[in-house]
């Protein structure tokens, strides 16, 4: 079955250092990926997404995310994080066999320590 | 008001209740989504509208019913709801170009956290 993997359920990141969000998926061909993130009281907003192209992609906020095909992985990266970026973070993935059921990970809490 | 919005943002309900969650979009969009969140679980599509019609029904419990009367509301009727049930409601709208896909960017509003009893 298809599914997407976040290891990290929570991680800390003082505030300035770099940032690594972790997601896997298992899928057989190349999906449609996505990074969404959850501020606190807020619903989810999409920071990048990945269709095709530039395995490289970048988003709103600072973020970019690579697809790796080798590894199935699509990992998020901020050079610097800002206490405005304490939030969850949600990976997805869009499979062939539904055009609007994303299948999503269960989240990554990033903790900002000042 | 400006993207999607939800009311209530707090609902605390019991099981013999009945209850319904609204949601607006103010984006001009053509489809409409409920989905759940549960602590530490991945989201679940709940219900999926393309212009006002439901394009799916992701075997959801009939003690949840949706309601879309037009493109820019939407609603989750709830009865004699489960403990189990409470979680964060969310709502999503997506302009859809050629049928509902996740290629379309969705747009979620805060959500209502519901609370069964």
């Amino acid at each position: 079955a298809q599914s997407v993997t976040q290891p990290d359920i929570h991680i800390t990141v003082s505030e300035g250092a770099s940032l690594e969000l972790r997601c896997n998926y298992s899928y057989g061909a190349t999906p449609y990926l996505f990074w969404y993130v959850q501020s606190p009281g807020q619903g989810l907003q999409l920071l990048l997404k990945y269709f095709s192209g530039d395995t490289l992609v970048q988003g709103i906020k600072g973020f970019e995310a690579e697809f790796k095909r080798s590894q199935s992985s699509f990992n998020l990266r901020k050079p610097s994080v800002h206490w405005s970026d304490a939030a969850e973070y949600f990976c997805a993935v869009g499979p062939a066999d539904s055009n609007y059921q994303l299948i999503w990970g269960a989240g990554t809490k990033l903790i900002i320590k000042p | 008001e400006t993207g999607v919005t939800q009311t209530p943002r707090h609902l605390v309900m019991g099981m013999t209740n009945k209850k319904s969650l609204k949601c607006e979009q103010h984006l001009g969009h053509n489809a409409m989504y409920w989905y759940k969140q549960s602590a530490k679980k991945p989201l679940e599509l709940m219900f999926v509208y393309n212009f006002k019609e439901q394009t799916e029904n992701n075997s959801v419990p009939s003690r949840f019913s949706p309601e879309c009367p037009n493109s820019s509301h939407l609603f989750l009727h709830l009865h004699t709801l489960q403990p189990e049930d409470s979680a964060l409601y969310l709502c999503a709208s997506s302009q859809d170009r050629d049928g509902v896909s996740y290629t379309d960017t969705q747009y979620f509003g805060p959500g209502t956290r519901l609370t069964v009893l």
